[in-house]
């Protein structure tokens, strides 16, 4: 079975621009949340999609946002970065409530200069 | 939402077990407990989860205490290759049931 893959691996953006993190969950799995870790940090939950629609969100403001795809890829949008943003962003797949637990992708490192 | 409170770092010798705590006097009746473990430079590694009773699989074993306010993560023979930050989670029962992470435990081994 393939795991979560994410792209890019790294990326770098000017404070104010917008980028587009990309998801492909694993093999069987339905639901897809997100999550950004700070340097030193523990991963911060996000938001979290189940068959397409938004199920739960994290402390983040309304410039971050998502979508799930029909065949479960997602997608996390921000807009107007802010240096704070520069992290890990994690994703993580797994059936619903974690069953069998959450497989996580490696990570997209943004860097906001 | 629950919280878990763990040690900042631990360290172990290799080949030796590690008994890794986790307090979580908040617990609610429906709660899972979940291990995670992340390496440098990757995205966290699935270890075990349980909900009241003790868990054993090829990674490690999890002892729930009766009162569930309390587990602890076995590992049975440390290896280098264990060295990681480990993450005992409770879930968001209002988001999900996604991770809600706290800082870890620091794992050295050390040969």
């Amino acid at each position: 079975e393939t795991g979560v893959t994410q792209s890019p691996t790294h990326l770098i953006k000017t404070r104010g621009q917008q980028v587009t993190l990309r998801c492909s969950s694993q093999s069987g799995h339905n639901t897809v949340s997100w999550y950004q870790q700070a340097l030193g940090q523990g991963p911060q939950f996000i938001f979290q999609y189940y068959r397409e629609e938004e199920n739960g969100r994290g402390n983040f403001p309304p410039r971050f946002s998502g979508l799930q795809f029909p065949n479960y890829s997602s997608e996390l949008n921000v807009n107007a970065l802010e240096l704070d943003d520069s992290a890990l962003y994690l994703c993580a797949s797994s059936l619903w409530r974690g069953a069998a637990g959450y497989t996580f992708g490696s990570g997209t490192r943004l860097t906001v200069v | 939402d629950a919280k878990t409170t763990q040690p900042n770092s631990m360290e172990s010798n290799e080949e030796e077990p590690v008994h890794l705590p986790c307090n979580h006097s908040t617990i609610s009746g429906t709660d899972y407990i979940h291990w995670y473990r992340q390496l440098p430079s990757q995205g966290p590694e699935y270890v075990i989860h349980g909900l009241t009773s003790n868990v054993n699989n090829r990674m490690a074993s999890l002892a729930i205490a009766e009162d569930r306010k309390s587990s602890t993560l076995i590992l049975h023979r440390a290896t280098l290759r264990d060295a990681a930050v480990y993450y005992c989670i409770l879930s968001l029962t209002n988001s999900g049931y996604a991770l809600n992470f706290g800082k870890g435990t620091s794992l050295l081994v050390t040969p």
